[in-house]
């Protein structure tokens, strides 16, 4: 076990909605990463927080947004659900300076 | 530039026999390269990883080849065991900035009894 936990592990929503998705990072980590994992590939990244900020994103839309609280602790939200949004969505926690990321076991979003 | 290619897609494997997954890299910043475990309904977990500097690092059954001049890496498992079957997924980074990782399309290992 990794000690990062994301909630909620399954989720089902329907298109046009929003949704967010929580993770707590591994204790002495100060860096999030979000992850989109659809099925059969690997995980594509969507952004990284630290100290509260968002420090990198990839080729995502600005309807996939996140927060970073003071206990380190993230939360990835996404507006106006679209079906390709259905995916596994990775939490990844990291100290900012080091290249080791340690995985959650996800959020399983469907969207129907 | 920022793709890393994986191959092969799927490998069947005997036991007791070795795994080999290989990847492929184009961007020279690349820097880190971690090799992720994923079973099914579970979050990659790091298995090991390798830095440029070194051609080979070695933890218990699992060896990364590191090919600086032709980018390109690749897994070795050793002796694999059933408890293998997994999708296995090399990744890139480059150590400053955000140090996201670019990964491959992933490879699913299956070690039959």
């Amino acid at each position: 076990e990794t000690g990062v936990t994301q909630s909620p592990t399954h989720l089902i929503k329907t298109r046009g909605q929003q949704v967010t998705l929580r993770c707590s990072s591994q204790s002495g980590h100060n860096t999030v990463s979000w992850y989109q994992q659809a099925l059969g590939q690997g995980p594509q990244f969507i952004f990284q927080y630290y100290r509260e900020e968002e420090n990198g994103r990839g080729n995502f839309p600005p309807r996939f947004s996140g927060l970073q609280f003071p206990n380190y602790s993230s939360e990835l939200n996404v507006n106006a659900l679209e079906l390709d949004d259905s995916a596994l969505y990775l939490c990844a926690s990291s100290v900012q300076g080091r290249t080791e990321a340690f995985f959650g076991q996800g959020t399983r979003l469907t969207v129907v | 530039q920022q793709q890393v290619k994986q191959s092969p897609q799927s490998l069947i494997v005997q036991k007791g026999g070795i795994s080999i997954i290989n990847c492929a890299y184009e961007n020279t910043a690349f820097d880190y390269f971690p090799w992720y475990q994923q079973f099914p309904g579970k979050g990659p977990a790091l298995l090991i990883a390798i830095r440029p500097d070194v051609s080979e690092k070695k933890e218990g059954r699992f060896t990364i080849s590191f090919n600086k001049s032709a980018k390109q890496f690749s897994l070795h498992i050793m002796d694999s065991q059933p408890g293998d079957s997994a999708t296995y997924f090399c990744a890139a980074s480059i150590a400053s900035g955000t140090y996201k990782y670019i990964f491959g399309t992933g490879t699913r290992l299956k070690v039959l009894a």
